[in-house]
């Protein structure tokens, strides 16, 4: 099946500071993608839905100048979390789709911890 | 308000018996079902899918059934290994080609 590859798989970083989840589809081109957050023993909800060339969409009650995305390739989407506090700190994912109604492939996650 | 449901946080199965994992959604607009898998710090992992024009798809140990008049589907696992053991999630999605809608996830422990 697809290959979604997202980096770091687990950042530690300091309080203030801004940490950049990478998230790229290696064999076919996404032109939406898609961000997640997952607290612990909870459901994944939806951070914002990535448009290549244009802006992010964001969901209710997410900071989009505090969660940066940027979609600037076909195959890649960035999420940036700036200056992280420990609130923060969560496990962050990502997913492409080719087409409707077939299914999302994910990436790894991401475990950001902020101290 | 929560379109799709999973009502039961957790479940424990035997090894070799069924597991079977219950899904409820709200919004008739829901086309395409998807169960995926999750186990911890990973991220899901696609396992199977179903169109609303069928009411069952069957892949190897995995069967998932539609119910679209009661707007129910569930996850069959026969027989349960121990290795399935994770978080299971249903998501729905639309024709609009909107983001995957999650449901809570349902825990399943397969006892050895």
């Amino acid at each position: 099946g697809a290959v979604v590859s997202q980096h770091p798989s687990r950042v530690i970083c300091k309080s203030g500071t801004s940490v950049k989840i990478e998230c790229r589809s290696l064999d076919f081109q996404a032109t939406t993608m898609f961000w997640y957050r997952q607290f612990p023993k909870q459901s994944l909800m939806l951070m914002a839905t990535s448009n290549e060339g244009s802006k992010a969409t964001y969901e209710q009650g997410v900071e989009k100048d505090k969660f940066l995305i940027n979609h600037a390739s076909l195959t890649l989407s960035t999420l940036t979390v700036t200056s992280a506090h420990p609130e923060d700190s969560s496990f962050y994912i990502c997913s492409a789709r080719q087409n409707m109604n077939t299914e999302a492939f994910f990436g790894q996650g991401t475990r950001l911890t902020v101290v | 308000d929560q379109q799709v449901k999973q009502n039961s946080p957790s479940l424990s199965v035997q090894e070799g018996r069924i597991s079977i994992l219950n899904c409820d959604y709200t919004n008739s607009m829901f086309d395409y079902f998807l169960w995926y898998k999750k186990y911890p710090a990973e991220g899901p992992t696609f396992l199977i899918s179903i169109s609303s024009i069928k009411d069952k798809n069957e892949d190897g140990r995995f069967t998932v059934f539609l119910n679209k008049s009661a707007k129910h589907l569930s996850l069959h696992i026969v027989p349960s290994q121990p290795g399935d053991s994770a978080v299971y999630f249903c998501a729905a999605s639309d024709p609009r080609n909107t983001p995957l809608v999650f449901g809570k996830g349902t825990r399943l422990s397969v006892i050895a």
